[in-house]
């Protein structure tokens, strides 16, 4: 079965360092991998997927299949990245693509 | 844009009740999913539809049921509520007709279940 791990709960940065959020999967096969976003009081969004290799706000993650990771970089953090983040996966495509989410990771960006 | 939406925002029930969640979708989505996230804990996947059909299940209760209308809307439905069915749950919608590769799940606000 599948597994995404996202070792830290709480990341706490002042505005401008850089961000680095941690993201690891388990899964045989190859997998679509995924940022999901919530910010306060809104709903779940979708970041970015590995497929697409955007930068969206001026964040990038790269997929590493030697090291199942898929961690989330931002060079310069600002104020309005405060959020919750979570990794997903997902193994199958069309209509059962069901996303498979780590525990999520708080990012807290100080003025 | 429309979004996905879900009623009610917040359901407060006692054990051994029964509860009916609502999730709209976004309008021409044919594919809805309904995610579980329990306190503190990462969204889980519980039953998804795809063109008023069971397309996946996962880890949902055999007290739940759910089922997707002509409409595309879809209801789960929770029976003998347990304390522990206590949650927040979200419904994502996505177009899954004529596509191939994974399509954008977009998520509805949560129902945030109490049960007392």
């Amino acid at each position: 079965a599948q597994r995404v791990t996202q070792p830290e709960k709480l990341l706490s940065v002042f505005k401008g360092a850089p961000v680095e959020l941690k993201c690891n999967y388990s899964y045989s096969g190859s997998p679509e991998l995924f940022w999901y976003v919530q910010y306060s009081r809104q709903r779940l969004q979708l970041l970015l997927r590995h497929i697409s290799r955007e930068s969206i706000k001026g964040f990038t993650a790269d997929l590493n299949k030697g090291e199942t990771s898929f961690h989330l970089k931002k060079p310069f953090a600002q104020e309005e990245d405060s959020a919750m983040y979570y990794c997903a996966l997902s193994t199958d495509t069309g209509a059962n693509s069901k996303l498979t989410f780590g525990k999520g990771i708080t990012l807290s960006v100080r003025p | 844009a429309a979004g996905v939406i879900q009623s009610p925002r917040h359901l407060i029930k006692e054990k051994r009740e029964t509860a009916t969640l609502k999730c709209y979708p976004i309008p021409r989505h044919d594919t809805v999913y309904w995610y579980q996230q329990g306190p503190g804990q990462d969204p889980q996947f519980l039953i998804s539809f795809y063109e008023k059909m069971q397309s996946d299940k996962g880890s949902i209760p055999d007290r739940f049921s759910a089922q997707q209308f002509s409409d595309y809307h879809s209801e789960l439905n929770m029976s003998s509520l347990e304390l522990g069915d206590s949650a927040l749950y979200f419904c994502a919608s996505s177009l899954g007709r004529g596509t191939s590769g994974y399509n954008e799940q977009f998520f509805g606000p949560g129902t945030r279940l109490t049960v007392l």
